[in-house]
């Protein structure tokens, strides 16, 4: 079974810019979230997709970052524009039971 | 607001010894209990669960304990082996809510 998928695996950017990340879940999941990961703490949930609703992005930072799900398969986060405090490592993870979570190996975002 | 501290950023540990890594959390609402392990550049990966209704869960080396009074659980890893070297991360959640808030995570290194 190939695991969840996400691309590209390092970004540098300055500040002010956009970036996009992109993930591809494990087959079959219907259930796929973004988290944040910075330096020395958590990976904090960011938004969580049932298919291709919202579920919960209580914790997106929506005047800059979007994200969405197209045909309740891959998923693309979007940040524009960047900001310092935005440099972390940004995980995918999908599952299709609770709990059950599959993170990919994330995204390392350098802004400068 | 931290709802979950692991308060032991890095723990060094000899081989075969027992490695014993500990979480805290606030709220007592929290009934579903998990350990996630990491290893650089990959994602987060489940080790064990464990819910409310128990105060013991085993697999393996590994063997997780849940102290709902003190609102404490712990990982016990005996014998420790050098793969088990990674940052261990507790998660926290509510059964029936797929949200999961993670500690800041433990780094364990086991000397061989």
């Amino acid at each position: 079974e190939a695991g969840v998928a996400q691309s590209p695996r390092y970004k540098i950017i300055e500040k002010r810019q956009s970036v996009a990340f992109w993930c591809n879940p494990i087959s079959g999941h219907a259930t796929l979230y973004w988290y944040q990961q910075i330096l020395g703490q958590g990976p904090k949930l960011l938004i969580q997709f049932q298919n291709n609703g919202v579920v919960d992005d209580s914790q997106l930072p929506k005047d800059r970052f979007s994200a969405e799900r197209l045909k309740g398969v891959d998923s693309t986060l979007k940040i524009q524009p960047a900001k310092l405090e935005d440099s972390a490592v940004y995980l995918c993870a999908s599952s299709s039971l609770p709990y059950e979570q599959y993170f990919g190996p994330g995204t390392r975002l350098t802004v400068t | 607001d931290q709802q979950v501290k692991q308060n032991s950023p890095s723990l060094s540990v000899q081989e075969g010894r027992i490695s014993i890594l500990n979480c805290d959390y606030t709220n007592s609402m929290f009934d579903y209990f998990l350990w996630y392990k990491k290893y650089p550049a990959e994602g987060p990966t489940f080790l064990i669960s464990i819910s409310s209704i128990k105060d013991k869960n085993e697999d393996g080396r590994f063997t997780v304990f849940l102290n709902k009074s003190a609102k404490h659980l712990s990982l016990h890893i005996v014998p420790s082996q050098p793969g088990d070297s990674a940052v261990y991360f507790c998660a926290i959640t509510n059964f029936g809510n797929e949200k999961l808030t993670f500690g800041t995570g433990t780094r364990l290194t086991i000397i061989p």
